[in-house]
């Protein structure tokens, strides 16, 4: 069954530091999305792409953030200057199309560490 | 906008007793609601959706949830819990802009 993935599993860094977080969509999905969760609270939208830009993005994604499809295959969340607060989980999410009723399928998440 | 909220940050119940999981929502069109699972250390996993089809919507696991409009609400049952159901689940609303909106989530603990 085809599933996104996602990697590293668990990435630590310090604050101040740039950090790529890398997604493997499903291979005939168009929209991808990413999603962090901070520590015991509720799962938050952060950004959505489809054609090779952005569709949606939340007041959390700031000008530190930015996303990309370098090539045919991968999504990338990157935070160019990480600080303390952005330690998280990270999902990813891709679907096939915009429809209300599609499902988005989520990848395992990256924990990210900033220390 | 659209938002959910869940009632009750933690849910504890014996194996095989009734499941109950509280999900109000508050949009000022048509909602499309869906439960997700989140077992520890994993990914989010559709548990099921609500496509107007029909207010009662069975999904996987054994778990069905139910459209009430008039309570604005679509709480997660399941009729008898087991032990491999303890997780976090997360009720969620499909904005107009495709994003989805989470609840703050419920764990479940089932006791044996």
């Amino acid at each position: 069954e085809p599933e996104v993935t996602q990697t590293p599993s668990h990435q630590v860094t310090q604050m101040g530091q740039e950090v790529i977080l890398r997604c493997v969509p499903i291979s005939n999905h168009l929209y991808f999305y990413w999603y962090r969760q901070i520590l015991g609270q509720k799962v938050e939208f952060l950004v959505s792409f489809y054609n090779n830009e952005i569709s949606e993005k939340s007041e959390i994604f700031d000008d530190q953030f930015s996303v990309e499809r370098p090539d045919g295959s991968n999504f990338t969340l990157k935070i160019r200057s990480t600080k303390l607060e952005d330690s998280a989980m990270y999902f990813c999410a891709s679907s096939s199309t915009s429809g209300t009723y599609n499902e988005q399928f989520f990848g395992p998440g990256t924990r990210l560490t900033v220390l | 906008a659209q938002s959910v909220t869940q009632l009750g940050s933690h849910v504890s119940v014996s194996e095989g007793a009734l499941v109950l999981l509280r999900c109000n929502y508050s949009s000022s069109v048509p909602p499309y609601l869906f439960w997700y699972v989140q077992y520890p250390n994993q990914g989010l996993q559709l548990l099921l959706k609500y496509t107007s089809a029909a207010t009662l919507v069975k999904g996987i696991n054994g778990f069905e949830a139910e459209f009430k409009k008039s309570e604005t609400s679509f709480h997660l049952t399941k009729p008898s819990a087991h032990m491999s159901d303890a997780a976090e689940y997360f009720c969620a609303v499909r904005t107009l802009n495709n994003d989805m909106r989470f609840g703050a989530g419920t764990r479940l603990t089932v006791k044996p």
